[in-house]
């Protein structure tokens, strides 16, 4: 079964960077991308970005290009999500998820509170 | 991008009832790269219908899908207690998009 387990909740002040982790087991970790979403309190669902584990290749919603960096590893299946200069409204729930090349994302992680706080 | 609208915004029924809920593209979504997802309170989203019309695993028959190019929709047949929850519509063709949601709640 296929798992993702996340790291736990983060509270960082505005002008710092955050990283968060998302291990999965119960799959072929090369063999899927790796997307990252995200959820402001009472909001909808936001795509930053993926990484293709077998080739190290992320790529990122205009949005986010330049304050957002995907990496994996693929000797621990895990993948990495850091974001930097945060500020408040990057306060939300983040979220790891497993996709297919077409884009398709189906199982999810558990979520990652950041709260962005002075 | 192409920019997804969910109608309505909250969607008020009883259980046995039927749902129907849209999802319209700012543009032609090619091959069908739509997907839906539930949402409850505190949960992950869950993968209900991918390809506009597929159930994933484990999907009960009651959610349907179907539309293309730029209108979709999404209808449950009757309401169980457990599907009162948020639905969200997401494109995959061009890089990723989700709409807004649309929520079901009891009546």
């Amino acid at each position: 079964q296929v798992q993702l387990v996340q790291s736990g909740a983060e509270v960082k002040k505005p002008g710092s960077s955050v990283k968060v982790s998302c291990k999965a087991s119960g799959g072929t970790f090369s063999s899927y991308n790796i997307n990252w979403v995200r959820q402001a309190p009472g909001q909808g669902l936001e795509w930053m970005g993926r990484i293709i584990p077998i080739l190290g290749i992320a790529n990122y919603a205009q949005k986010f290009q330049g304050r957002v960096t995907i990496t994996a590893d693929k000797s621990t299946s895990t993948a990495y999500m850091e974001l930097s200069s945060l500020r408040s409204e990057d306060t939300a729930v983040y979220y790891c998820a497993r996709g297919y090349s077409s884009g398709l994302i189906d199982y999810w992680g558990q979520g990652t509170l950041v709260t962005a706080s002075s | 991008e192409i920019v997804l609208t969910q109608s309505p915004g909250t969607l008020s029924l009883s259980p046995g009832e039927r749902a129907t809920l849209s999802c319209r593209a700012s543009q032609s979504v090619s091959s069908s790269y739509l997907a839906w997802y539930q949402q409850k309170p505190g949960q992950a989203p869950r993968l209900l219908i991918y390809g506009a019309s597929s159930r994933a695993t484990g999907i009960p028959d009651r959610f349907s899908g179907s539309g293309s190019g730029t209108d979709f929709t999404l209808t449950i047949s009757r309401l169980e207690p457990e599907d009162f929850a948020v639905y969200y519509c997401q494109q995959y063709d061009s890089s990723i998009t989700f709409g807004p949601g649309t929520k079901v709640d009891i009546k």
